[in-house]
C-alpha cells in the first residue's frame, strides 16, 4: 500500500473552512483514498473516499489532484466537535487483506 | 440498533493474568479486525479475520490470540506473554472487500 504524509498538527477558527492535506505521491492506480477521524477515546469514524473524482458528502468534501498524489480533506464550516486526529488511508479495495494502516494522522484543533 | 460493541469500556488487570476482550457487531460484516492505540501515536494492527473460523496475524500479532467461531464475535485475549499490554484496543467490522470499516468505541485496558 501507499504511504501518507500528514502534517502532526493543526489550528483552525471555528466557522472557518478546516483543509488538511495529504500527500501520497505512491498511490497506485487501483488505490482509493479514505479519511478518518478520531475524537478524543473514541473509535475512529469514517468520513469520506475518493478514487479520482472529487467527492462531498454531508460532513466533508474531498478533493484529489489530476496526478492523485495529493488530495486534501475539507471541513467547510468547522465547529468545535470536529477537533480530533484525522487520518488519510491509502488502499486497494478488493477481497484480501482489506485492512486499514493508520499513521500518525493530524490533530486538527478548532478554536472558538 | 445495528453497530459493533467492545466491552468492558475500562478494564484493569494484575501483571501475569490473561485478559479477554468482546467485540460484537450485528452488522453482518464477514471481516473483523483489532487494532491497539498508545498514547500519542496510530492505530496498529494486530489480527484480522475476513470470514468465520479463519484469521490472520497483522503488524503486532506477539503476546495476543483470538478467536472467530461465529460471525458475530471476535474476541481477543491478551496473554501474560504480551510485554506491554496497558493500551487503548480497538475493533472494527466491514463488509469483505470494502474499507469503509466501523469501529467501536474501545477498551482500555490497564495492567498493573
Amino acid at each position: 500500500d501507499a504511504k501518507t504524509t500528514q502534517p502532526p498538527s493543526m489550528d483552525c477558527a471555528e466557522g472557518r473552512a478546516a483543509n488538511l492535506p495529504c500527500n501520497h505521491s505512491t498511490i497506485s492506480g487501483n488505490e482509493y483514498v479514505y479519511w478518518y477521524r478520531q475524537i478524543h477515546s473514541q473509535g475512529p469514524q469514517y468520513i469520506i473516499h475518493g478514487l479520482k473524482n472529487n467527492e462531498t458528502n454531508e460532513m466533508a468534501s474531498l478533493i484529489i489532484t489530476e496526478d492523485r498524489k495529493s488530495s486534501t480533506l475539507i471541513l467547510p464550516h468547522a465547529t468545535l466537535r470536529d477537533t480530533a486526529v484525522y487520518y488519510c488511508i491509502v488502499r486497494v479495495v478488493g477481497d484480501a487483506g482489506n485492512m486499514l494502516t493508520f499513521g500518525g494522522g493530524t490533530r486538527l484543533m478548532v478554536k472558538p | 440498533d445495528g453497530g459493533i460493541t467492545q466491552s468492558p469500556k475500562y478494564l484493569f488487570r494484575k501483571e501475569g493474568q490473561n485478559v479477554t476482550l468482546s467485540c460484537e457487531q450485528n452488522l453482518n460484516h464477514d471481516a473483523m479486525y483489532w487494532y491497539r492505540q498508545d498514547p500519542g501515536q496510530g492505530l496498529r494492527l494486530i489480527y484480522y479475520s475476513q470470514i468465520v473460523n479463519d484469521f490472520q496475524k497483522g503488524d503486532i500479532a506477539e503476546g495476543y490470540s483470538v478467536s472467530r467461531e461465529k460471525k458475530e464475535s471476535f474476541p481477543l485475549t491478551v496473554t501474560s506473554a504480551q510485554k506491554n499490554p496497558t493500551a487503548f484496543y480497538l475493533c472494527a467490522s466491514s463488509i469483505r472487500g470494502t474499507t469503509e470499516a466501523f469501529f467501536g468505541q474501545g477498551t482500555r485496558l490497564t495492567v498493573v
